[in-house]
């Protein structure tokens, strides 16, 4: 079954504590992405990789680093996490661009910074 | 700022109703458009795809593109409960190394028996 997998699913942490979100995807996907959703907000893009070992900062890049060592994995890391960065994270991925009719979501992660 | 600007709703329609749902973009070069599902908790789910001016239909739903008043739309035809969801317009650009996904906030449809 095609999907994209994020772990964990529910988070919640305290300020300044290292985490790492994980997400991957078995599809072969080239393009992966990571998106933040908030209430009034909608989805906003954080960070995107085209191919392995080459990351963008999307709109909101600020507090996150990302990694693309293999193609199937996209790893997000908060470093030092405040309470601003408590969302619903999602992963997404697609074959490559402009393929966006390609594009899976992950089941998205629910995280809250104490 | 290129931005995706959808009314946040609720639009409410009762069972068997058309759901007209609508989204403007200001990027004209924008090339591509979609439409995502949402239901409550849940991942995006893309419903509908279109690329050029006019109709496209699959099924219940029609995606509407209209490039010179930069407007797209999507109706619901017979909305069902089980359609009740928030509605993502998202608008891509012209795709290569710069490629981006712009959503808009989305529409919240309640659909009732």
């Amino acid at each position: 079954e095609a999907q994209v997998t994020q772990n964990p699913r529910y988070l919640i942490t305290v300020t300044g504590k290292k985490l790492t979100v994980t997400c991957s995807q078995n599809m072969n996907h080239e393009y992966m992405s990571w998106y933040r959703q908030d209430p009034g907000l909608g989805l906003r893009q954080i960070y995107y990789s085209m191919n392995v070992e080459v990351t963008d900062k999307g709109d909101v890049p600020e507090g996150y680093k990302v990694s693309r060592k293999e193609k199937r994995n996209f790893p997000l890391i908060l470093e030092s996490p405040s309470p601003n960065q408590t969302s619903l994270y999602f992963c997404a991925s697609m074959l490559h661009p402009p393929r966006t009719d390609t594009q899976y979501f992950g089941p998205g992660t629910r995280l809250t910074v104490l | 700022q290129k931005e995706v600007e959808q009314n946040s709703g609720p639009l409410s329609v009762p069972e068997g109703a058309i759901a007209s749902l609508n989204c403007t973009y200001s990027d004209r070069g924008s090339q591509s458009f979609f439409w995502y599902r949402q239901y409550s908790g849940k991942s995006p789910e893309l419903i509908m795809f279109i690329y050029s001016n006019g109709d496209k239909e699959d099924g219940r739903f029609t995606a509407q593109l209209n490039k010179a008043s930069q407007y797209v739309s999507l109706l619901i035809r017979d909305s069902q409960p089980s359609d009740s969801a928030t509605y993502l317009c998202a608008v891509s650009n012209s795709g290569g190394s710069n490629y981006k996904l712009t959503f808009g906030k989305g529409t919240l449809l309640t659909v009732n028996p």
